[in-house]
């Protein structure tokens, strides 16, 4: 079984300071990692996949099989950062749109 | 481009009784799937469709099903509710094949009382 861990509910930062939002997960296989992200009064959306290896609003992770990580770092934070953000895993092979979230993180960017 | 939406926005219904959410998929996606999201959670799995047929289940129980249609929208029916199947609904829809992303739904707000 997978499982997805989102260790902080809520992450409080001033504008322009580093963020690292942290995600650690369990799976045996090969897994796919995804952070999506909702905005206020938004739906869930897709910010940026691991396999990509690109940098969406500023955002990046990179996946650490050794440590089972997908952090996602900003290096300055933006006030209309502030959304919650979950952490999802796929495995690659089996249901495609079967996805394991984490509980979510709320980012809060205050001035 | 049409997005993803789902009706009804929010609905209250006793313990016991049956009830169904609609989901419209974006165009050009021929796969729809349902997550459960309850208050301070993650969205959890509960089934995919693909061709009119489900081809993948999360952990949830026989009283959870659905349907996909020939223009690929798809109902969700829960039976027998449960106090805690009060959640958040998601639909999401996406293209079998591929590295087709999820594209989801604002959700229906369902109330169990």
């Amino acid at each position: 079984a997978q499982r997805v861990t989102q260790p902080e509910k809520l992450l409080s930062v001033f504008k322009g300071a580093p963020v690292e939002l942290k995600c650690n997960y369990s799976y045996s296989g090969s897994p796919e990692l995804f952070w999506y992200v909702q905005y206020s009064r938004q739906r869930l959306q897709l910010l940026l996949r691991h396999i990509s290896r690109e940098s969406i609003k500023g955002f990046t992770a990179d996946l650490n099989k050794g440590e089972t990580s997908f952090h996602l770092k900003k290096p300055f934070a933006q006030e209309e950062d502030s959304a919650m953000y979950y952490c999802a895993l796929r495995p690659y092979t089996g249901t495609a749109s079967k996805l394991t979230f984490g509980t979510g993180t709320r980012l809060q960017v205050t001035l | 481009e049409t997005g993803v939406t789902q009706s009804p926005t929010h609905l209250i219904k006793t313990r016991g009784q049956q009830v169904t959410l609609r989901c419209s998929s974006q165009s050009g996606h021929n796969t729809v799937s349902w997550y459960q999201q309850a208050l301070g959670q993650g969205p959890q799995f509960i089934f995919q469709y693909y061709r009119e047929e489900e081809n993948g289940r999360g952990n949830f129980p026989p009283r959870f099903s659905g349907l996909q249609f020939p223009n690929y929208s798809s109902e969700l029916n829960v039976n027998a509710l449960e106090l805690d199947d009060s959640a958040l609904y998601l639909c999401a829809s996406s293209f079998q094949g591929g590295d087709s992303p999820l594209h989801f739904g604002n959700g229906t707000r369902l109330t169990v009382t």
